[in-house]
C-alpha cells in the first residue's frame, strides 16, 4: 500500500482563523513533507520531518507549525490564516533523506482563505 | 540552493505525435538524483522516471529521459503521445542538505494537453 491520505481535501477559512491540515501514511516512512502549491509556481517546500526532527524552511519558519505524534501522522498548522495562504497543500512521504528517494504524495488539501 | 527550470507552462500536441517537455537545472553538486513526476487530474503526483546516471536513458510507460550533465538537462520525451498522457508534469532534483541528506526541489510544472 503506497497511499498517503490528506484531510480535509477542501478547507474554507476566514482571515485570522487557525487552520489544521492532516496527513497520514502507512508505509512506515521516516520522512514526511509539506509543500505549498500556488498556480504557476513550483511546489514550495514548507517543512519536513525526519523521524521526530522537524526542519522548517527559513522563509516560512514563522508562518507554519507542524507536529508528528507518531510515524504515520503529520499535521500542518496555520495559527492565523491570511489571504496569501490560499493554495493547495501537498503532503508527501519518503523512506528517508537519501538522494534517490521517491516521494509519495497525497491528493492535496485545497485551502481557500476569505 | 539548487533550482529546476521548466520553460513551458503548457504544451499541446496532437495524439500520435512526439512530445518533449524541457527541464534544465542548476546545481554545484555532482551526485544527485533527478525525477519526473506526473499528476493526473484529481490525483496525487506520482513518480514517472528517476535517474542519477549521466548519459543513460531511463524509460517508463513509454516516456524516456536522459540526464545530460554537460548541458544540465533532463528532458522528458515520448515518441507517440496518447490522450491519456494529458497531465501536469514536474521535473525535480534532490537538493543536498548537510550530513549527506537531500530534500526534493521541484520545477513549476508543465501541463501537457494531448488532443485528437
Amino acid at each position: 500500500d503506497t497511499t498517503v491520505k490528506q484531510n480535509p481535501r477542501y478547507k474554507l477559512a476566514r482571515v485570522g482563523k487557525p487552520v489544521n491540515l492532516i496527513c497520514s501514511q502507512t508505509m512506515n516512512h521516516d520522512t514526511m513533507y509539506w509543500y505549498q502549491k500556488k498556480p504557476n509556481q513550483a511546489p514550495k517546500l514548507l517543512l519536513f520531518y525526519y523521524d521526530k526532527i522537524l526542519n522548517r524552511e527559513a522563509d516560512t519558519f514563522e508562518k507554519f507549525q507542524s507536529s508528528r505524534p507518531n510515524n504515520s501522522f503529520c499535521s500542518l498548522y496555520i495559527g492565523s490564516a491570511g489571504l496569501e495562504y490560499s493554495a493547495m497543500y501537498l503532503c508527501a512521504s519518503s523512506r528517508d533523506l537519501s538522494s534517490g528517494n521517491t516521494l509519495y504524495f497525497g491528493e492535496g488539501s485545497r485551502l481557500i482563505v476569505v | 540552493g539548487d533550482s529546476v527550470t521548466q520553460t513551458e507552462g503548457l504544451v499541446t500536441v496532437t495524439e500520435g505525435l512526439p512530445v518533449k517537455l524541457n527541464c534544465t537545472y542548476q546545481t554545484t553538486y555532482l551526485t544527485i538524483a533527478f525525477f519526473w513526476y506526473v499528476q493526473y487530474l484529481n490525483e496525487a503526483p506520482q513518480v514517472l522516471l528517476r535517474s542519477s546516471t549521466d548519459n543513460k536513458r531511463t524509460e517508463h510507460q513509454g516516456f524516456h529521459a536522459t540526464l545530460h550533465k554537460s548541458s544540465s538537462s533532463f528532458h522528458l520525451q515520448k515518441s507517440s503521445a496518447q490522450l491519456s498522457d494529458s497531465a501536469l508534469y514536474y521535473c525535480a532534483l534532490s537538493d543536498p542538505l548537510s550530513g549527506g541528506n537531500y530534500k526534493p526541489t521541484f520545477g513549476k510544472g508543465t501541463s501537457l494537453v494531448v488532443h485528437p
